[in-house]
């Protein structure tokens, strides 16, 4: 089975403007989870979605926001840029008998805010 | 309360030796601790995990030690080889609602193997 993938791999956007990042889970994964990957606060939870609905959400602004398509593919949008929104971000899926909790990440974007 | 402490920051262990890193947590609702390596350029990747009615777990080189009384759990690799030169996460997690389950994840420990 492919793993998890994640477009595009690397971005560079400057303040203010909007970005999406896209993921496509492991076929017959539901549940789709983003991340957020920084030096200083580590790995922390974006949102997870599961067959096309939102089911938890971290403590993130509301310009962090997702959506997930019928086909289990997911894209995070961040918008109004900040320097701060700089980091990788993880796509993770989770195979539905195992629950959300047994995840499997992909290989995250890159973004670098100018 | 829903943070994991994860020590320590790095470790340097030579090559054949044991790997030892800790992670402790307060959450007791906490019922799914994986831990995850990852590789520089790479997304984390599941190593092994336990599930809190379970002491220990072995698979290959790499356990985990889970002591519930006293919230905490440990990966433990044996025979440390250069391969294994990475960052390990400890994570948690408690189901949240129906299915739904979110990871909270540890600092991360920067491993070297040396030669």
């Amino acid at each position: 089975k492919a793993g998890v993938t994640q477009t595009p791999r690397y971005l560079i956007k400057t303040r203010g403007q909007q970005v999406t990042l896209s993921c496509s889970p492991i076929s017959g994964h539901r549940s789709v989870s983003w991340y957020q990957q920084t030096p200083g606060q580590g790995l922390q939870f974006l949102f997870e979605y599961f067959s096309e609905t939102q089911r938890n959400k971290g403590n993130f602004p509301g310009r962090f926001s997702g959506r997930q398509f019928s086909n289990s593919r997911s894209e995070m949008n961040v918008s109004t840029l900040e320097l701060g929104d700089s980091a990788l971000y993880l796509c993770a899926s989770s195979p539905p008998r195992q629950g959300a909790d047994t995840q499997y990440f992909g290989p995250g974007t890159r973004l670098t805010v100018l | 309360q829903q943070q994991v402490k994860q020590s320590p920051q790095s470790l340097i262990v030579q090559k054949g030796g044991i790997s030892i890193i800790n992670c402790a947590y307060e959450n007791t609702a906490f019922d799914y601790f994986p831990w995850y390596q990852q590789f520089p350029g790479k997304g984390p990747a599941l190593l092994i995990a336990i599930r809190p009615d379970v002491s220990e777990k072995k698979e290959g080189r790499f356990t985990i030690s889970f002591n519930k009384s006293a919230k905490q759990f440990s990966l433990h690799i044996m025979d440390s080889q250069p391969g294994d030169s990475a960052t390990y996460f400890c994570a948690a997690s408690v189901v949240l609602t129906g299915t739904a389950s979110k990871l909270t994840f540890g600092t991360g420990t920067r491993l070297q193997v040396t030669l």
